[in-house]
């Protein structure tokens, strides 16, 4: 059974960088598409970006110019890095499979962290 | 971007009512559509894809419809675990976008 699990800082300073890894476990990240996406307080779902395997890209206009999500096959991991971080970007933080079988359904969520932007 | 608009926003029914929740997209999107049940403290939980398969190990009070700029979410008969937040997503272009959400409350 496939688990991901996010992981890094809950607190993170403006103006600097958030760095999340989520840890794919049960199967091999070597397929499928993996996606971030978050969710501010009070606020609904929104879409970050995703990395195919073979490590395309696919990011949100909103916060292109920010972020970049990288993925590590040899440790089946995969992260994000969201820079200039201000207090907007305080979120539940999600990482999710894409099953590319049929039509682009994100069928595994991790659990989600945490991340709160403040000095 | 394709937006998607969710309706209501929330509603308020009782165990055993039969429940629909609309979305619209702004452009064409195929069967692109998903439907996810969110609780608090929780992960999103996948419900329907392609508009109209049932995910494994979901109840079957739970079923999708429409194609194109319309789709549909049905819960036949209500049950005390399924009062939560619902998201439909498109994924056919991107930006991937969510509806807005309709939160089912308890009557």
């Amino acid at each position: 059974q496939v688990q991901l699990q996010e992981s890094g800082p809950g607190l993170v300073k403006p103006s600097e960088t958030l760095s999340l890894i989520c840890t794919v476990s049960g199967d091999s990240i070597s397929s499928f598409y993996w996606s971030w996406i978050r969710q501010a307080p009070g606020k609904g779902l929104e879409w970050i970006g995703y990395i195919y395997y073979s490590g395309s890209t696919n990011y949100n206009p909103s916060l292109k110019s920010r972020v970049t999500i990288s993925i590590d096959t040899s440790k089946n991991q995969f992260s994000l890095k969201l820079t200039s971080v201000t207090a907007a970007d305080t979120a539940v933080y999600y990482c999710a499979r894409v099953n590319d079988y049929d039509s682009l359904s994100m069928d595994v969520w991790g659990q989600g962290t945490t991340v709160t932007v403040s000095s | 971007d394709t937006q998607m608009t969710q309706s209501p926003s929330s509603l308020s029914a009782s165990v055993g009512d039969r429940v629909t929740i609309t979305c619209r997209a702004s452009q064409s999107i195929s069967n692109y559509l998903h439907w996810y049940q969110h609780k608090p403290g929780k992960a999103p939980n996948l419900l329907i894809y392609a508009a109209t398969s049932l995910q494994n190990g979901v109840p079957s009070r739970f079923s999708g419809s429409g194609s194109g700029t319309d789709f549909i979410l049905t819960i036949s008969s209500l049950q005390p675990e399924d009062f939560a937040t619902y998201y439909c997503q498109q994924t056919y272009s991107p930006p991937w976008t969510f509806g807005q959400g309709t939160k089912v409350e308890i009557k």
